[in-house]
Parts: C-alpha cells; sequence; structure tokens
C-alpha cells in the first residue's frame, strides 16, 4: 500500500526564515505533485514534478524530485506572511496500474512576524 | 489553464435526504474524474475514480451505493450522496485528468463543495 509522508506536519517560522518541507513515498512513481490549500479554499497546484531530478521554482519555493530515494522537497525562502498556507504533496500512481493520486497528511505552515 | 467546475458551491440538507455534487471540466475533455473527501484538518481522501462510460471504482471502505458517481460524458461527473447523514458532513472535492497530452499531466482541482447534514 502506498503511503506518503510530509515532515514537519505543522511548522511555524518567522519572516525572513528559510525551511525545507520533505514529502517521503513508499513505492515507486516519477510524478509529485505540490499544492496549498488556505483554509476554506479547494487546492491551488503549486508544482508538478514529473521525472527524476526535476527541480522547479516560483518565487519563494522551490521543489524538487529524487525518485530513486523515493523524497521531495519544498523550500521556502525568506518567508513572509502571505505563506502562511498547508502545503500538501500528491504522489502519482497513474503510471502503474493504480490510476490515482495520493496526498501526503499535509504541513500546516504558519509565518509570524 | 484548465478549469474545473462544481456545483453547488455548499449545501446544508436534511439527514435521510440525498444530494447531487457536479463537477465539470470546462475547457477540457476529461478522461478521469476523481472524487475526494476532505474532513477539518485532514488530508484529502481519495474516494472513488471515475472513467467516461464506464463504473468507477472506489476505495477500500467507501461505500457505493452510499456514495454513487456517474460519469455521464468526457465533461461532466456527478457524486449523490444518498440518505446522508451528519456524518457525511464534510468538504467534497472533485479532479479531472485530461484527455489532451497538454492536460493529461495533473489532475485539475475544482473549487469544492461544503456539505452539511443537520
Amino acid at each position: 500500500e502506498l503511503k506518503v509522508e510530509q515532515n514537519p506536519l505543522f511548522l511555524s517560522m518567522q519572516e525572513g526564515k528559510n525551511y525545507t518541507i520533505y514529502c517521503n513515498y513508499s513505492t515507486t512513481s516519477d510524478r509529485l505533485y505540490w499544492y496549498r490549500q488556505d483554509p476554506g479554499k479547494s487546492l491551488e497546484s503549486l508544482f508538478v514534478l514529473l521525472s527524476n531530478g526535476a527541480v522547479k521554482q516560483e518565487g519563494r519555493l522551490m521543489a524538487s524530485l529524487d525518485t530513486k530515494a523515493r523524497l521531495s522537497t519544498l523550500h521556502i525562502t525568506a518567508a513572509v506572511h502571505d505563506l502562511s498556507a498547508t502545503y500538501f504533496c500528491a504522489v502519482d500512481m497513474s503510471r502503474t496500474s493504480y490510476d490515482k493520486v495520493i496526498f501526503g497528511p499535509g504541513t500546516s505552515l504558519s509565518v509570524i512576524p | 489553464g484548465a478549469v474545473v467546475s462544481q456545483h453547488p458551491s455548499r449545501v446544508i440538507c436534511k439527514s435521510g435526504t440525498s444530494v447531487k455534487i457536479e463537477c465539470r471540466s470546462l475547457d477540457f475533455q476529461a478522461t478521469t474524474m476523481f472524487w475526494y473527501r476532505q474532513f477539518p484538518k485532514q488530508s484529502l481522501m481519495l474516494m472513488a475514480t471515475s472513467n467516461e462510460g464506464s463504473k468507477a471504482t472506489y476505495e477500500q471502505g467507501v461505500e457505493k451505493d452510499k456514495f454513487l458517481i456517474n460519469h455521464a460524458s468526457l465533461t461532466l461527473s456527478t457524486l449523490t450522496v444518498t440518505s446522508a447523514h451528519p456524518e457525511d458532513s464534510s468538504f467534497y472535492i472533485c479532479s479531472a485528468r485530461g484527455l489532451a497530452v497538454s492536460f493529461a499531466d495533473t489532475q485539475y482541482f475544482g473549487p469544492g463543495t461544503r456539505l452539511t447534514v443537520l
């Protein structure tokens, strides 16, 4: 059974600081997504990582994927309050016999002044 | 970009009634649509996967007779919660994967439907 873990689950960080959120998964996949969710809202797609070694950056966020280690990271640079949200990684199994995407538990990020 | 809509965005119903939620891909054809449920402060849990014209595949523990899914066309899937009870109150989110290569690499999420059963 596929398991997707995120670390940490809760993160409180000061503005201006850097931090990394980790996403580990238990089976082979070369597609992974990062999403942001604000309270009461649906998901906003942040990054689509489609191959080993993929690295994407948007603003203060950078995501990477290491399929051999089954690890993805979401790095936050110089955090600002607007980044406060819950971040989910999701592993895409569509290239296996299971056409589904499994979500991690989410990381609740709070950026404080 | 690809847009997925859901209707209604919010619904309140009495216990024992049925509620239908629509999910539409507005500017692309979706081979596969997915239905998720999210309880407060929890992650998204996949309920079922549906392909146009075929029966939905339900995840373990999801009652197919309670959560009826119909994927009538390449742009529309519906989820009907039958005989709803308070424990069915949740945030239901659909997503769609496109038919064309340009829309097939990821899922596009709808805005969600908040169901409250009294």
